[in-house]
This record gives structure tokens, sequence and C-alpha cells, in this order.
């Protein structure tokens, strides 16, 4: 089924931007939908965006609609999260996984912490 | 507020059967979504334990079940085991075509 493998987490102050990455090996990438899903410390999963293979279709969640954009290189079979004004409550470990309706999300990567504060 | 809603936390003794609930509504579940079940140890990644509603991945023992009706979901553990102590997450597609998952269950052997 895979692997996904993230990068990029770290210490940044609120209002400040990072971007992680997530390289895909052992499927084809381009075949799938790509997600980001983040876990805030304690707290549940929350699904925060996806993009098709193609990239035709984005999706958010309110949460970070305008401040978050997903992106995708199919020939590097890298995922990306451009976040741009940090807040607190983003603070979370941000896990990339691949999806599909039916299957749903079958491989996760490890997760890369993010953690926002001055 | 999670769109899908699961039990805070359920419990077992091992040997005993426990049932995960999952409700949604007719944007989601009842829409004819898919339903997957994920169970996550602490500081791990989640892992994926039920599919379509009720198929499980290779390597996933028989103990774990699921299963749906109109608007809602159930994940079933039947012979609990020590290792099964975990949290557990429902999750589904709605008609925004995004992802919802449900606030999770965590899950006591006694």
């Amino acid at each position: 089924e895979g692997q996904l493998v993230e990068s990029g987490g770290g210490l940044v102050q609120p209002g400040g931007s990072l971007r992680l990455s997530c390289v895909a090996s052992g499927f084809t990438f381009d075949d799938y939908a790509m997600h980001w899903v983040r876990q805030a410390p304690g707290r549940g999963l929350e699904w925060i965006t996806s993009i098709t293979w193609n990239t035709h279709a984005l999706a958010y969640a309110d949460s970070v609609k305008g401040r978050f954009t997903i992106s995708r290189d199919n020939a590097k079979n890298t995922l990306y999260l451009h976040m741009n004004s940090l807040r607190t409550e983003d603070a979370a470990l941000y896990f990339c996984a691949k999806y599909s309706l039916s299957y749903g999300f079958d491989t996760w990567g490890q997760g890369t912490r993010v953690t926002v504060s001055s | 507020q999670s769109v899908l809603t699961q039990p805070p936390s359920v419990s077992g003794a091992p040997g005993q059967r426990v049932t995960i609930a999952c409700a949604g509504d007719i944007s989601n579940i009842g829409t004819g979504y898919d339903v997957h079940w994920y169970q996550q140890f602490p500081g791990t990644a989640p892992k994926l334990l039920i599919y379509g509603d009720n198929n499980r991945p290779s390597g996933v023992p028989d103990r774990f079940s699921g299963s749906r009706s109109a608007t809602s979901a159930s994940l079933v553990i039947t012979g609990l085991q020590a290792e099964d102590e975990a949290d557990y997450y429902c999750q589904s597609s709605d008609n925004t075509l995004s992802v919802v998952f449900g606030g999770g269950t965590k899950l006591t052997v006694l």
C-alpha cells in the first residue's frame, strides 16, 4: 500500500508561515487523491484539506480556508501544505494520507508536528 | 464539534463484546457514503481498521466488524483483548465532498 513521509514541521510564531511536504513511495501517486489531516494535542482527528489526482479539485475545512493551500507535484511524488497566518490553534500533528471513497485512508504518514507559539 | 457523533469512551472486560456507535445525518452517512473506521494508539498514526462499512483490510482480525443503518454505523469488537485498548474513529464523506470524522472513542479494556 505504500509509504508516506512528512517533513517541514517545527516551531513558528503566530502569524508566521510554514510549508509541509509529504513524499510518497510504493504506489502510483498520481492515481490518488491526497489529504491532510491534523490532530491537536489530546484531541481528535480533523480533516483540513484535499486535492484530486489531477489538482482540478481542492477542498478546505472552514478552519483553514484562505490561510492554507494544498498542492502536489506528481513528477516528484510529493504533496505540499502551505500554511500562512498561523494561529496558536493550528498547533497539531499533521498527517498526510492517501484516500479513496471506497477504501478510506488506507495509507498514512507518521506525522509532522507544528508548534505555534511566541 | 465533530460532524459524526461517537461516545467519548467505552469499556469492556477481556473476552467481552463492545460496540462503538457513529451517528451521522442525511448529508453524510444517510446519503450512502461509505463509512470507514480507524484505530489509533497514542503517538502513532491512525490505522485503517474497517473500510466500506464492513470490510477488513488484510491483517485485521475478524474480531473487528462494521455495520451501518440509515444514518449511523457501528464498530463491533468481539473477544476483547488488552491490545485493543486504543482510540477509534469513524469517517465518512458528506455532500460538500469533504471528509468528516467522528470525535473519537477511547476504548478501555478493564
